[in-house]
């Protein structure tokens, strides 16, 4: 109950082209939703995030898609550019209103976006 | 610019050493963790101090060590008892536990043990 299961393991997305990377979670008292990037070599900094009052958050050309009933949430990247190249980990947290200690973290999607 | 900062970014090892990872920040942050990241595995939680003095162990705890004898400071000592140390350790700190406090991390130190 207390995994976050993220899809797919890689990613390989055509500049210009929508990626798309899929989390899902099984218990209901998840409240947090953070999306962390990640480069080569460098630590993940915070994407986005979303709490589950919404069932969609956007900036920029990052979108995540949230569904309370089926217990799903993504990442949507639009018109995915190579700079976009990274490991992508969302996270949930097990503690209402908490983050921190609190964030179960997602095994990491890898994009690579080609030119 | 305020930020974390890891030391060194690569450290090679004999096996049976211990060895200690730095991580400083100027955030003034109360918060500072220690996770581990393997291929395949996301992040695992490690060790994580709320307040100065203070520490409590994360998810894989074992074989490892931490102090927290500065705010800014919280090295992490992975001793001979860790069975497979060699991996990507990322350092972190928070202004809070709350959401409104996000995560921000060090650009991490890659140990190989051989």
């Amino acid at each position: 109950q207390q995994q976050v299961k993220q899809s797919p393991q890689s990613l390989i997305v055509q500049k210009g082209g929508i990626s798309i990377i899929n989390c899902a979670y099984e218990n209901t008292a998840f409240d947090y939703f953070p999306w962390y990037q990640q480069f080569p070599g460098k630590g993940p900094a915070l994407l986005i995030a979303i709490r589950p009052d919404v069932s969609e958050k956007k900036e920029g050309r990052f979108t995540i898609s949230f569904n309370k009933s089926a217990k799903q949430f993504s990442l949507h990247i639009m018109d995915s550019q190579p700079g976009d190249s990274a490991t992508y980990f969302c996270a949930a947290s097990s503690i209402p209103n908490q983050a921190g200690t609190a964030l179960i973290f997602g095994k990491g999607t890898t994009l690579s976006v080609s030119s | 610019d305020g930020g974390i900062t890891q030391s060194p970014k690569y450290l090679f090892r004999k096996e049976g050493q211990n060895v200690t990872l730095s991580c400083e920040q100027n955030l003034n942050h109360d918060a500072m963790y220690w996770y581990r990241q393997d291929p395949g595995q996301g992040l695992r939680l490690i060790y994580y101090s709320q307040i100065v003095n203070d520490f409590q162990k994360g998810d894989i705890a074992e074989g490892y060590s931490v102090s927290r004898e500065k705010k800014e400071s919280f090295p992490l000592t992975v001793t001979s008892a860790q069975k497979n140390p060699t991996a990507f350790y990322l350092c972190a700190s928070s202004l809070g536990s709350g959401v409104d406090s996000p995560l921000h991390f060090g650009n991490g130190t890659r140990l190989t043990v051989t």
